[in-house]
C-alpha cells in the first residue's frame, strides 16, 4: 500500500514554461516532505523541503506546496530549463522515524528547448 | 569533495550465493542509510546507522539481509542466500547527523540470475 503517490509517471514541458509535479499521501503522521531530483546512473539528489507548520517554501526556481488538509504537495519549477529534465521524486517522513524516507515512484520530467 | 562512495557498481550472481556491498560515507557524517530501488519504484528504505549501531532496521525484508558499520564510517551491506527478487538497485546515503536531507550515492546494481 503506497503512502506517498506519484500519480504522473512523466510530463512534459518546453522551456520557459512552469513545471507542476505533483504528490498525495496517506499517513497523517507524516511532518516533513521533500523533492529529490534523480539522473540517469546517479543517486537522488536532494532539492528543495516543506516542514508541515508551512504551505510554501521557495528556493530560486523552485516552490513546494504543502496542503495539509488534502494531503498533497507540489513542486513548481519555473522557469523550466533543459537541466531540470530528469525524475523527479517526492518523499515524506514522520517525526517518530525520522531519516527513514518514504517515496513515491517519481515522475519523469522532459524539458524540450 | 568526495561524495558518497560505492562499490561495486555492478555485481552479477547467481542464486543462493552470498553478496556484500559496500558504501562510504561522506567524511565526517555521523549518519548512514541504506535504500533499495526495484526497477519503476521509488527508493525504499531499509536501514540507518547512527554511529557504529543501527538505529531503525524496519525496512529489512528478512533475515537474509544484514548490515554493519564497525568503525562508525564504512558499511557493508550483505545479502545471504540470494534469490531473483533481490535484483536491484542498492542505494547508501550519508548525512553529518540524523536527517532527512540525504546524500546518496550511485548505487550498486544487484542482478541475481
Amino acid at each position: 500500500d503506497q503512502q506517498v503517490k506519484q500519480n504522473s509517471p512523466s510530463l512534459s514541458v518546453q522551456e520557459g514554461r512552469i513545471s507542476i509535479l505533483n504528490c498525495d499521501y496517506t499517513n497523517s503522521m507524516f511532518d516533513y516532505f521533500l523533492w529529490y531530483k534523480k539522473y540517469p546512473a546517479e543517486g537522488p539528489t536532494f532539492l528543495i523541503s516543506i516542514s508541515s507548520i508551512k504551505d510554501k517554501n521557495e528556493d530560486g526556481r523552485f516552490t513546494v506546496f504543502l496542503n495539509k488538509s488534502a494531503k498533497h504537495l507540489s513542486l513548481h519549477i519555473v522557469p523550466s530549463q533543459p537541466g531540470d529534465s530528469a525524475v523527479y521524486f517526492c518523499a515524506a517522513s514522520a517525526y517518530t522515524s525520522q531519516g527513514n524516507l518514504i517515496f513515491g515512484k517519481g515522475t519523469k520530467l522532459s524539458v524540450k528547448p | 569533495g568526495a561524495g558518497v562512495s560505492q562499490t561495486p557498481s555492478n555485481k552479477v550472481t547467481e542464486k543462493g550465493k552470498y553478496v556484500e556491498l559496500r558504501c562510504d560515507p561522506i567524511s565526517g557524517h555521523t549518519a548512514l542509510y541504506w535504500y533499495r530501488q526495484s526497477l519503476g519504484q521509488g527508493p525504499e528504505f531499509l536501514i540507518y546507522f547512527q554511529g557504529t549501531g543501527a538505529a531503525d532496521d524496519s525496512g529489512l525484508p528478512n533475515d537474509r539481509f544484514f548490515a554493519v558499520r564497525p568503525e562508525g564510517s564504512v558499511s557493508t551491506l550483505k545479502i545471504q542466500r540470494t534469490e531473483r527478487g533481490d535484483s536491484a538497485v542498492y542505494l547508501c546515503a550519508s548525512s553529518l547527523t540524523l536527517s532527512n536531507e540525504q546524500f546518496f550515492g550511485p548505487g550498486t546494481r544487484l542482478t541475481v540470475l
